[in-house]
């Protein structure tokens, strides 16, 4: 089993709809959880960074972190066409030396 | 302008052949890192750097190699031993211990002829 569990979609919705994104994990040990944005043939860029439990929003983007479920999620309000990307979850442990485990990523295709 | 530059942007690799993948980074980080991206897997690590001339392997390092003798460069080499090397490589930096964000690069989309 993956330490990091994403459902790979594709997630198809109309715009302006919410976009549910979310990633398990097994280990206990991750504190620091990310969210990239990846465009089809680009890089990944960073969208959320949480420390441990918790909310946090930025903008249309929302990001929820619930370590006694071993869930993460973001949020996506008011989605537009241009926020047809592919999102990858990424965590890591304090201890890790910066190495990050990734989920396999969700395509999200937001329709006008 | 600050950033990873990856190059070249495409490659293409014959049977029994050796190419190697240029990352540069300006953004005076310490940590580096390589990544290999297939479809639906996400991104697995190949190999990392906390510090000039020195590197470890990450979970799929075998059939590539890698240096780190300046502190904003980190190519990699597709050796021939890696027997399916098509994917998409990614490079990322981080400013080091004790921060946990990466920082990517474009990709290098690599096929085989």
């Amino acid at each position: 089993q993956k330490e990091v569990e994403q459902d790979p979609g594709p997630l198809s919705v109309p715009e302006g709809a919410i976009v549910s994104l979310n990633c398990t994990y097994s280990n206990s040990a991750f504190q620091y959880f990310m969210w990239y944005r990846q465009y089809s043939r680009k890089g990944p860029e960073l969208l959320m960074y949480t420390y441990s439990s918790g909310n946090k929003e930025d903008g249309r983007f929302t990001a929820q972190v619930d370590k006694s479920s071993k869930y993460i999620s973001l949020f996506i309000r008011d989605s537009q066409p241009s926020d047809s990307a592919t999102y990858l979850c990424a965590m890591s442990s304090s201890d890790s030396w910066g190495k990050l485990q990734f989920g396999a990523g969700t395509q999200v295709v937001v329709t006008p | 302008d600050g950033g990873i530059t990856q190059s070249p942007k495409y490659l293409f690799r014959k049977e029994g052949q050796n190419v190697t993948l240029s990352c540069e980074q300006n953004l005076n980080h310490d940590a580096m890192y390589w990544y290999r991206q297939d479809p639906g897997q996400g991104l697995r690590l190949i190999y990392y750097s906390q510090i000039v001339n020195d590197f470890q392997k990450g979970d799929i390092a075998e059939g590539y190699s890698v240096s780190r003798e300046k502190k904003e460069s980190f190519p990699l080499t597709v050796t021939s031993a890696q027997k399916n090397p098509t994917a998409f490589y990614l490079c990322a930096s981080s400013p080091g211990q004790g921060w946990n964000i990466q920082y990517f690069g474009a990709g290098t989309r690599l096929s085989v002829l």
